[in-house]
């Protein structure tokens, strides 16, 4: 059974701050997605990686960035936090060779 | 890119009567079409899906239908029950190897009826 795993599922930080968003997935995809989900706005895509060290910019990266050093963990950084990055955050992944996402629990990030 | 509209945002149904939640897409090159169910506080699950060199696909008591030619596809629940109420999402994918994100709708919260 594919496990993805986020590292928090409850957040709370301060404008300005930096955050740091972990996934893991435990069942050695290649694909990695980071999506924001807000009420009456559905998913959207914010960055992707289809491999170690590389990263494609989704729908919506601005003020968002990624980092994935090693194949089963994808980070997304808020460098400075604003109150409109407060969102639940999902992540996702995928074999190369299939399209089926298997998503994270979320963290439900709230920036003050 | 892609733009993915779903409806209705809201759907009440009796439970027993089938419910019917639509989506249309707008790139053609588009040819995975996946269904995701979101219950509260939980993460979302896909259901169904259905690629686009098929019209319909069926599994127990949820069917989902493409029409490629019109750009839009359906999902079918019949015989609903009380745990089929939650946000339901498609999406659209022009599918490369799954290394391309989803566009996802914005969601139908469907309501089962006692």
């Amino acid at each position: 059974d594919v496990k993805v795993t986020q590292s928090s599922r409850y957040l709370v930080k301060r404008t300005g701050e930096k955050v740091f968003l972990e996934c893991v997935q435990d069942m050695d995809h290649e694909n990695m997605f980071w999506y924001r989900q807000d009420p009456g706005l559905g998913l959207r895509l914010i960055y992707f990686s289809y491999d170690v060290k590389m990263k494609e910019k989704g729908d919506i990266p601005e003020g968002y960035s990624v980092s994935r050093e090693k194949k089963e963990r994808f980070s997304l950084i808020l460098e400075s936090a604003s109150t409109n990055q407060t969102s639940m955050y999902l992540c996702a992944s995928t074999r190369r060779d299939t399209d089926t996402q298997y998503f994270g629990p979320g963290t439900r990030l709230t920036v003050l | 890119g892609e733009n993915v509209e779903q409806h209705p945002s809201t759907l009440s149904v009796q439970e027993g009567d089938s419910a019917v939640i639509k989506c249309t897409y707008s790139d053609s090159a588009s040819n995975y079409f996946p269904w995701y169910k979101q219950e509260l506080g939980k993460r979302p699950q896909l259901i169904i899906d259905i690629r686009s060199n098929v019209g319909e696909k069926k599994d127990q008591r949820i069917a989902v239908t493409l029409n490629k030619t019109a750009k839009h596809f359906s999902l079918h629940i019949t015989e609903t029950q009380p745990e089929d109420s939650a946000v339901y999402f498609c999406a659209a994918l022009a599918s490369g190897g799954g290394a391309d994100g989803l566009t996802f709708g914005k969601g139908t919260h469907l309501i089962i009826q006692p």
